[in-house]
């Protein structure tokens, strides 16, 4: 079974600075791997998506993610943080399930992320 | 494109009673898949609807049903509530197919609040 790792419960970054989220996961082959943001008391957004393809994926708000197989790592980048990228932050795996390419998705614990000013 | 729409937003109710809770999804979107989310145990599976057929279930005991309809709605429906039940229940649709993947969008989910 899938499993995802955040190692980073909370994280606090000054505002303007540069933003990194950790993101491991576990699965026997390349996954569909998600970057969701949630702001209290919303649903999740989808930020960005890796399938397959180039390593580096851009996504929505300026946030980019790099696949490293390697390191089975999905780790989240901005290069400059606004107060309102404070939010809770998930990564999520999917993989297929049984023969069919339907899937359901494994998330992290989440990283909230906290931006001073 | 209207988003995924849960309703109701907010729920109280009592231990031992039932609640349904019911999930629109975007239009053409085939696939609905229902998330529990708690502070300690986070964002767990419950299931996944395709075409008003279960295809997928989640870790959660037989109080927890659901199911979706020809237009793709689809209602959860938890039974003999638990005080634990207390959760944001997320539903989410995809355009993914029989046989293709794809990301899931989140409605903004439904707090429910047993007491």
């Amino acid at each position: 079974a899938q499993s995802v790792t955040q190692p980073d419960i909370h994280i606090t970054v000054s505002e303007g600075a540069s933003l990194e989220l950790r993101c491991n996961y576990s699965y026997g082959a390349t996954p569909y791997l998600f970057w969701y943001v949630q702001s209290p008391g919303q649903g999740l957004q989808l930020l960005l998506k890796y399938f397959s393809g180039d390593t580096l994926v851009q996504g929505i708000k300026g946030f980019e993610a790099e696949f490293k197989r390697s390191q089975s790592s999905f780790n989240l980048r901005k290069p400059s943080v606004h107060w309102s990228d404070a939010a809770e932050y998930f990564c999520a795996v999917g993989a297929p399930a049984g023969h069919s390419g339907y899937s359901t998705l494994t998330f992290g614990k989440g990283t909230m992320l906290l931006v001073s000013p | 494109k209207a988003g995924v729409t849960q309703t109701p937003r907010y729920l109280i109710k009592t231990r031992g009673q039932q609640v349904t809770l019911s999930c629109s999804p975007i239009s053409g979107h085939r696939s609905v898949s229902w998330y529990q989310q708690t502070p300690g145990q986070g964002l767990q599976f419950l299931f996944e609807y395709f075409s008003e057929t279960q295809r997928n279930k989640g870790n959660f005991p037989g109080r927890f049903s659901g199911r979706q309809f020809s237009n793709s709605r689809s209602e959860m429906n938890v039974s003999t509530l638990e005080l634990g039940d207390s959760a944001l229940y997320l539903c989410a649709s995809s355009p993914q197919g029989a046989d293709s993947f794809a990301e899931a969008f989140f409605g903004q989910g439904t707090r429910l609040t047993v007491v």
